[in-house]
């Protein structure tokens, strides 16, 4: 069965310090992937998605960067965090090729005092 | 591109009522709209999703309607429990390829026992 794995769960980070999320996905081949953010009682937004290796996308203009290095692992990243960046990240991913269910990691809860 | 909206964005249930939470969906070509129950700390999980070609789908107490003339969609949770608290979200899309989401702002649904 496939699982997804995000890490950590909680973050406490100054302003100004670099990001480093992670997530990885198993039991399957070639997901599409993806991290969301949310901001309190907000909803879900799409700050990056990939479709393979190397294949970055990114919805919204901001501090953040994301990377693919390899096929179920997808990194979101930050050389130097803003208090804005305070929030709940989700990863996820889907089958590729068709409008399927994404599937969520647990989340990183992330505090920039 | 694709906007969704959500309403209302908090609910409150005696329970055993009825819930309905409804969206509207800005592109006519979204074909694939999911509804999410995210509990507190954890990851959305699907809980239902209606594709365009169907107008309505029933699993147990849990109902999705579409419109497509309206672009509207409509949950339903019948027989409501204090479990199903929690917060909701709709999403809507309309790419095959990336499979890309786009969420609505959520629903706060609370079932007073």
């Amino acid at each position: 069965s496939q699982t997804i794995h995000q890490w950590p769960a909680t973050l406490v980070q100054p302003v100004g310090s670099p990001l480093s999320l992670e997530c990885t996905v198993e039991g399957t081949s070639n997901p599409n992937l993806y991290w969301y953010r949310q901001a309190a009682g907000r909803g879900l937004q799409l700050l990056f998605y990939s479709v393979g290796i190397g294949q970055i996308s990114s919805e919204v203009p901001q501090n953040l960067s994301a990377s693919r290095p390899q096929d179920r692992q997808f990194i979101l990243s930050s050389k130097k965090l803003l208090l804005s960046d305070s929030g709940f990240y989700l990863c996820a991913w889907s089958v590729p090729g068709g409008n399927t269910e994404a599937f969520f990691g647990q989340g990183t809860r992330l505090t920039v005092v | 591109g694709e906007n969704v909206e959500q309403h209302p964005s908090t609910l409150s249930v005696q329970e055993g009522d009825s819930a309905v939470i409804k969206c509207t969906y800005s592109d006519s070509a979204s074909n694939y709209f999911p509804w999410y129950k995210q509990e507190l700390g954890k990851g959305p999980q699907l809980i239902i999703d209606i594709r365009s070609n169907v107008g309505e789908k029933k699993d147990q107490r849990i109902a999705v309607t579409l419109n497509k003339t309206a672009k509207h969609f409509s949950l339903h949770i019948t027989e409501t429990q204090p479990e199903d608290s929690a917060v909701y979200f709709c999403a809507a899309s309309l790419s095959s390829n990336t499979g890309k989401l786009i969420f609505g702002q959520g629903t706060t649904l609370q079932v007073k026992p």
